[in-house]
């Protein structure tokens, strides 16, 4: 089965710890995106990336890193330096980062800070 | 900046009948817009597109206008079953470019058998 998948589906840090979110996507898609979903907002871009070896930043990137090593993998640093990191992390993909392309969603991680 | 704004209220409705959500935006009329649906604790998943030049859009029991003048596009689920009960998104490229997507925060369904 094509798909995109994210793991762990639930993740806890403590203060001043980094922690990376997998993405992994076997639908040879060019393009990959990360969200930040908190309750009552919308999806906020955090970094995207339109081919391999190319990532930019969105619009709440600090405190973020990210790289993209292969065209499937597109791993979410979150670092200590995040102020607020509990939220529900989305990561995405597309075929191609051109206008109106289809979205398609992994099932997201939930971080925990504690 | 541009904004896509959704009804934060939850609208909830008695199976069959029709369910229609808003969406208003700001600024420029984008080239398309987007629906997406999605499931707590899920990611969204994609539904339709329409663009500017399109008035309506129809998928299945699907229905979605694009009103450049009002700046609004309008999403319908005719004849409604408790399955359709999920938070629908709505969701617009940047002005800065097509490779950014502005996501509206959604409207939760609650479809009463």
């Amino acid at each position: 089965d094509g798909g995109i998948t994210q793991s762990p589906k639930y993740l806890f840090r403590k203060e001043g710890q980094n922690v990376t979110l997998s993405c992994e996507q076997n639908l040879n898609h060019d393009a990959m995106y990360w969200y930040r979903q908190d309750p009552g907002q919308g999806l906020r871009l955090i970094y995207y990336s339109q081919i391999v070896n190319d990532f930019q930043k969105g619009d709440i990137a600090e405190g973020y890193s990210v790289s993209r090593e292969k065209k499937e993998s597109f791993p979410l640093t979150v670092t200590s330096a995040q102020k607020n990191p509990t939220a529900f992390y989305l990561c995405a993909s597309s075929m191609t980062a051109g206008p109106g392309a289809e979205q398609f969603f992994g099932p997201g991680t939930r971080l925990t800070v504690l | 900046s541009q904004k896509i704004e959704q009804n934060s209220e939850a609208l909830n409705i008695q199976e069959g009948k029709t369910a229609t959500l808003t969406c208003n935006y700001t600024n420029y009329s984008p080239a398309y817009l987007q629906w997406y649906r999605q499931d707590p604790g899920r990611g969204p998943v994609f539904l339709l597109l329409i663009r500017e030049n399109e008035k309506e859009k129809r998928k299945e029991r699907l229905k979605v206008t694009f009103d450049t003048t009002l700046k609004q596009s309008l999403f319908h689920i005719t004849a409604s079953q408790p399955a359709d009960s999920a938070t629908y998104l709505c969701a617009r490229p940047t002005d800065t470019g097509g490779f950014k997507t502005i996501f509206g925060a959604g409207t939760r369904l609650f479809v009463k058998a």
